[in-house]
């Protein structure tokens, strides 16, 4: 089983806000996990990604936090801000295929 | 620095055309290719992926079809529309088997 379980299917954060989204996956053989940010209209852009040997990794306000044990995944947004506004999804990959495995994705809304 | 290309971005076309969406890379070789489709408000759904020329995985069967007729490029193919058939279309490349580069996506609209 290759799922990739994402939680909110949406998100109403006021600004200044910290946004929380969870993935959880099934796959043991996933050893990369990455965050996409979309944009309405545009394609999904790589937002930031981690690898299971650390249990987090901080980029600006972005913050990906791993449980290997859980097998639970989650980004947070630091004082979230109306520009970050988008569809985010999370994804594993890992193993002999070519292919990431997508969550399917939250809608965050951040209020001004 | 590596680009992907992706045209029209977008197209209405009535139920029972044929379709034809291109996709080009330009600044890597030999890049993994994908197409992905998105209804509105959805997930990313992986339709057909490519590791090498002439090589095509296909996903979901379908209405659809795919060709990768030289090394960074592919194209996604219908030879009659049909409503299901609207929705986003993105096209990625990937760097290994990890990161995935995507397109500006095709807006399709079957009427």
């Amino acid at each position: 089983q290759q799922q990739v379980k994402q939680s909110p299917q949406s998100l109403i954060v006021q600004k200044g806000g910290i946004s929380i989204i969870n993935c959880a996956y099934e796959n043991t053989a996933f050893d990369y996990f990455p965050w996409y940010q979309q944009f309405p209209g545009k394609g999904p852009a790589l937002l930031i990604a981690i690898r299971p040997d650390v249990s987090e990794k901080k980029e600006g306000r972005f913050t990906i936090s791993f449980n290997k044990s859980a097998k639970q995944f989650s980004l947070h947004i630091m004082d979230s801000q109306p520009g970050d506004s988008a569809t985010y999804f999370c994804a594993g990959s890992g193993g002999s295929n070519y292919k990431l495995t997508f969550g399917k994705g939250t809608l965050l809304t951040v209020n001004p | 620095s590596q680009t992907i290309h992706q045209w029209p971005a977008t197209l209405v076309q009535p139920v029972g055309s044929p379709l034809s969406l291109e996709c080009t890379v330009e600044g890597t070789s030999n890049p993994n290719l994908y197409w992905y489709r998105q209804a509105a408000g959805r997930g990313l759904q992986l339709l057909f992926y490519s590791v090498g020329i002439g090589q095509i995985s296909s996903e979901v069967p379908q209405n659809l079809s795919a060709s990768r007729p030289q090394d960074r490029q592919f194209i996604l193919s219908s030879k009659k529309l049909l409503l299901s058939d609207s929705g986003f279309y993105l096209c990625a490349y990937g760097q290994g088997k990890e990161k995935l580069f995507f397109g500006s996506g095709t807006q399709l609209s079957v009427l």
